[in-house]
């Protein structure tokens, strides 16, 4: 069966640290990989997806960054943080076979800057 | 660009049905979604409808769907305590083959 792991579960930064936040998948090779951010418990907004390895795909201009070293890993990245930084970053992933509609959620991360 | 709009809270009494409205813009839509989030955790895929169907039961949970006028709906027949969570639709498509996200609607089920 395929799972989803993300870690840390929670994080508190001071502004101006880096981040690493790492997503992980078993069970399936060659998926699409998702980065969605929640700020403030509220809608989610996608920050970044990957269809392969190296392949990064960014939809809203910040000052973060992923990286999809290996096929099932995609890392969430900062060199330094910023206060709206902080809120509950879910990994996601969807299949490139069957059944090609349903993406699957991780447990998220809890990040909070000060 | 692509946008999903919900109501932000409802609040029904137990054993009440309750009804969570949705519209969205992309009309490329392939498959809508529902999902519920509880309180510090992550998405639970609820139920989802492919946009060639009018409507979709699951158990307690029925799914509607207006392609002509791009609205979705959500029906908790019975609803119970353990309902409250916030429940957030989304639309699939782009390229990306991504999600799009209303805002998410706040559902309270009174004793």
């Amino acid at each position: 069966s395929q799972t989803i792991h993300q870690w840390p579960a929670t994080l508190v930064q001071p502004v101006g640290s880096p981040l690493s936040l790492e997503c992980t998948v078993e069970g399936t090779s060659n998926p699409n990989l998702y980065w969605y951010r929640q700020a403030a418990g509220r809608g989610l907004q996608l920050l970044f997806y990957s269809v392969g390895i190296g392949q990064i795909s960014s939809e809203v201009p910040q000052n973060l960054s992923a990286s999809r070293p290996q096929d099932r890993q995609f890392i969430l990245s900062s060199k330094k943080l910023l206060l709206s930084d902080s809120g509950f970053y879910l990994c996601a992933w969807i299949p490139t076979g069957p059944p090609y509609n349903e993406q699957f959620f991780g447990p998220g991360t809890r990040l909070t800057v000060l | 660009g692509e946008d999903v709009e919900q109501s932000l809270f409802l609040s029904v009494r137990e054993g009440d049905s309750s009804v969570i409205n949705c519209t969205y813009t992309d009309s490329s839509s392939t498959y809508l979604y529902w999902y519920k989030q509880e309180p510090g955790a992550g998405l639970q895929l609820l139920t989802y409808i492919f946009s060639n169907m009018d409507m979709k039961q699951d158990q307690r949970l029925t799914v509607l769907l207006n392609k002509k006028d791009k609205h979705l709906s959500l029906r908790i027949a019975d609803t119970q305590t353990g309902d409250s969570a916030i429940y957030f639709c989304a639309d699939f498509g782009g390229s990306a083959r991504q999600l799009t996200f209303g805002s998410g609607t706040q559902l309270t089920v009174l004793p």
